[in-house]
């Protein structure tokens, strides 16, 4: 089965840029999303189709994917941006989440 | 605006089955191109995806879980239903409704909406 592998944690200073890998297997053959979810509540789609920002979604988020990594990028980190974060492909008929990454903001 | 709600039991005994209902209101299931799923989040770890439908019953579902989880659609109720078997331990998750995206190409799939969840324990 496809899978998807992120780091396990990244620490980032407060407006400083926070960069977020995601790896698989010609992963830029695929489109990539992005969830961000914060304790205790339900994710929140902030990137999809690669690089597309949701409404609602802040400037500050930004995405790429080629080869076989997906990055998403938050520039200007945030206090508010502390969370964990998974990435998202579709592998011939089936949704493969990544292994989440936890962003602490300090 | 579009709210999904899940509903269900928080506690169901090994080797029973579990029955949860996702209510969609604030739109119809049949309004759009969307498709309808569950994802599951285990406690302190990570989410799976189990499977989608579409209103007129066409679905797509995870086969590492295929074989006894089932989600169906009940478009006069504007409802989804997810069906898990043979429950056991590892499947206490908070399981959660979504709407599933899809791009024109059809290479794109994402989950935009997602309903706050449903915390269910397997245990005896």
């Amino acid at each position: 089965s496809y899978e998807l592998t992120q780091p396990l944690s990244v620490s980032v200073s407060p407006g400083q840029t926070a960069s977020i890998t995601c790896s698989g297997d010609r992963l830029g053959h695929k489109y990539v999303s992005w969830y961000q979810q914060k304790a205790g509540q339900s994710p929140v789609l902030v990137i999809y189709q690669d690089t597309v920002r949701p409404s609602g979604s802040p400037e500050r988020f930004s995405g790429s994917n080629s080869g076989n990594t997906a990055t998403l990028t938050i520039s200007g980190t945030q206090t508010m941006d502390e969370a964990d974060y998974y990435c998202q492909a579709w592998d011939r008929t089936t949704a493969v989440f990544g292994t989440g990454t936890r962003v602490t903001v300090l | 605006q579009l709210k999904l709600q899940e509903s269900g039991p928080g506690l169901v005994r090994p080797s029973e089955t579990l029955s949860l209902t996702c209510n969609v209101s604030g739109g119809s299931i049949t309004d759009t191109y969307d498709y309808w799923g569950w994802i599951r989040q285990p406690p302190g770890k990570g989410l799976e995806w189990i499977g989608s439908i579409y209103y007129s019953g066409s679905t797509y579902h995870n086969p590492s879980v295929q074989s006894r989880m089932t989600v169906s659609v009940d478009t006069s109720k504007n409802q989804i239903s997810l069906k898990v078997t043979s429950v056991t331990a590892e499947d206490t998750a908070v399981f959660r409704c979504v709407r599933h995206k899809i791009s024109a190409s059809g290479t794109g799939h994402w989950f935009d909406l997602w309903g706050r969840g449903i915390p269910v324990t397997v245990a005896s």
